[in-house]
């Protein structure tokens, strides 16, 4: 059964400073690790999708990473506006394969 | 583009009453899929559907039907509502050509049942 863990459950930061949120993953045959984001009363809003070990992503102060087993999404100088829920997911593949998803971490980032 | 586009936005209903959460998108996806997010819960799957007249059943199928007649549209029915049904309901349509999947959700319909 796929399996997806997300650490810390909630993190609270300074403006300006960096750090990394993780995603722990189990998967039979990965076909793609996504990563939301998703704001209080609102639709996860999709970030980006990592397909293989090594690969990485940037978007803004964002960015994302994959191994074997984890992903990391790395937020340089957040700002308040970065505030949310980080969400991952994982697909297997083989055809159309169910997404599983994390419960998420939720970041505050202070002024 | 819309994108994805769920109504309503918020519905009570009572033990037993039966409803229908709307969803449709503008994006000529072919897959489209129905969550429910709880509490302390990941976002569970529903219902999916991977093309018009093609649906199967997610983690968490029991009490839901849908159909899908149409590209755009992947209307949800509650058959029968009970309050274990009390949850938000997100719907998405995603694709995967080229080698690039993506996802999109919609704004999300909160249901209560008394």
């Amino acid at each position: 059964e796929d399996q997806v863990t997300q650490s810390p459950e909630a993190l609270r930061l300074q403006e300006g400073e960096s750090s990394s949120l993780n995603c722990s993953y189990t998967v039979s045959g990965l076909r793609g690790l996504f990563w939301y984001r998703q704001d209080p009363g609102k639709g996860p809003e999709f970030l980006f999708t990592l397909y293989s070990a090594g690969e990485e992503k940037e978007k803004e102060r964002l960015k994302a990473t994959l191994t074997k087993k984890e992903s990391f999404l790395h937020i340089t100088a957040p700002k308040p506006e970065d505030s949310a829920t980080y969400l991952c997911a994982v697909q297997a593949g083989g055809g159309y394969q169910k997404v599983t998803f994390g419960i998420g971490t939720k970041l505050q980032v202070i002024p | 583009n819309a994108g994805v586009t769920q109504t309503p936005k918020f519905q009570v209903l009572k033990t037993g009453q039966s409803m229908t959460l709307q969803c449709a998108q503008d994006m000529n996806h072919e897959y489209m899929s129905w969550y429910r997010q709880d509490p302390g819960m990941g976002l569970r799957l529903i219902h999916y559907s991977v093309g018009a007249g093609i649906t199967d059943q997610g983690e968490v199928p029991n009490g839901y039907n849908v159909s899908r007649s149409t590209t755009e549209d992947f209307p949800l029915r509650l058959l029968s509502a009970a309050p274990s049904q009390t949850s938000v309901y997100f719907c998405a349509s995603s694709y995967s050509r080229g080698g690039k999947d993506e996802q999109f959700f919609g704004p999300g319909t909160r249901l209560t049942v008394l």
